[in-house]
C-alpha cells in the first residue's frame, strides 16, 4: 500500500482480555518495527522484524506480549491478559534496509497512525 | 550503545521567531540521524535525515538541521515559526553497525508551542 496501515485505530478493552493489533507495512519494506508511546514516556521499542523473523525482541515488556509476521508483510502484536499499564499508543513502522547484515537503515522509518489502546 | 538527549521537553516561541530544538546523541560508530514530527493524534512523520555527505540537511516545511560531529549534536532550526509548526518533535539515531538491527533510538521529544 501507499503507507503503513494500522488497525484498529482505537481499542477499548477490559482488564484481563486479550487484544490483537494489526500492522500492514509498505509493500517491499522488509523491516518492520513496533513501538509503544505512553504519556510522558516517549517512544519505547518493542520488537523488530526482518522478513518473518524477529532478531530483536528485547523491548517486549513481558511474556504477555508477542508478535508475529507472516509472508514478510502483515504483522500482529498480541497482548494477553491486558493490564491497565498496557494502555498506550502502539505504533508500527516499516523501512527499507540499507545494510542486510545488521538491518541498519539510512532511510528512516515510515510510521503508521497508531492504535490507541485503553484498558479499563 | 546509542542514546539521544533532547534538551527541553517544552519550547515556546512567538510566530515569526526562530525555532531551535536541541538534540545531542551518543554513538560508538558514525550515526544516521533523524528528526520526526508528530501532530496531535497522528503518527510520526519524517522531517529530515542525515546519513552521509553534507552536514547541513534541509527538510520539509522549512526546517533544517546541522550535524556537528565534534559536538555530537543535530539541532533542528527554522528561521520563522508558523502556527502550524506546533507539534511534538523527536530526534532519533540509528547506525549501520553493531547489533542494533537498524533500531531507531528516540529522544524523549520536545513539544513546540507557537504563540500568535
Amino acid at each position: 500500500g501507499a503507507g503503513v496501515s494500522q488497525s484498529p485505530s482505537n481499542k477499548v478493552t477490559e482488564k484481563g482480555k486479550d487484544v490483537e493489533l494489526r500492522c500492514d507495512p509498505i509493500s517491499g519494506h522488509t523491516a518492520l518495527y513496533w513501538y509503544r508511546q505512553s504519556l510522558g514516556q516517549g517512544l519505547e521499542f518493542l520488537i523488530y522484524f526482518q522478513g518473518n523473523s524477529a532478531p530483536d525482541k528485547s523491548g517486549l515488556p513481558s511474556d504477555r506480549f508477542s508478535a508475529e509476521r507472516t509472508g514478510g508483510s502483515v504483522s500482529t502484536l498480541t497482548i494477553q491478559r491486558t493490564q491497565q499499564e498496557d494502555s498506550a499508543v502502539y505504533l508500527c513502522a516499516s523501512s527499507l534496509v540499507t545494510h542486510k547484515r545488521t538491518g541498519g537503515t539510512g532511510y528512516g522509518y515510515t510510521f503508521g497512525s497508531g492504535t490507541r489502546l485503553t484498558v479499563v | 550503545a546509542q542514546s539521544v538527549t533532547q534538551l527541553g521537553s517544552h519550547v515556546s516561541v512567538s510566530e515569526g521567531a526562530l525555532v531551535l530544538l536541541r538534540c545531542n546523541y551518543s554513538s560508538s560508530v558514525p550515526p544516521y540521524l533523524f528528526w520526526y514530527v508528530q501532530y496531535p493524534n497522528q503518527g510520526l512523520q519524517l522531517l529530515l535525515k542525515y546519513t552521509t555527505g553534507a552536514t547541513l540537511v534541509k527538510g520539509i516545511n522549512g526546517f533544517e538541521a546541522e550535524f556537528k560531529k565534534s559536538e555530537t549534536s543535530f539541532h533542528l532550526t527554522k528561521p520563522s515559526a508558523h502556527m502550524s509548526d506546533a507539534a511534538e518533535y523527536f530526534c532519533a539515531v540509528n547506525h549501520a553497525g553493531g547489533t542494533s538491527y537498524g533500531k531507531l533510538t528516540f529522544g524523549q521529544g520536545t513539544i513546540l508551542t507557537v504563540h500568535p
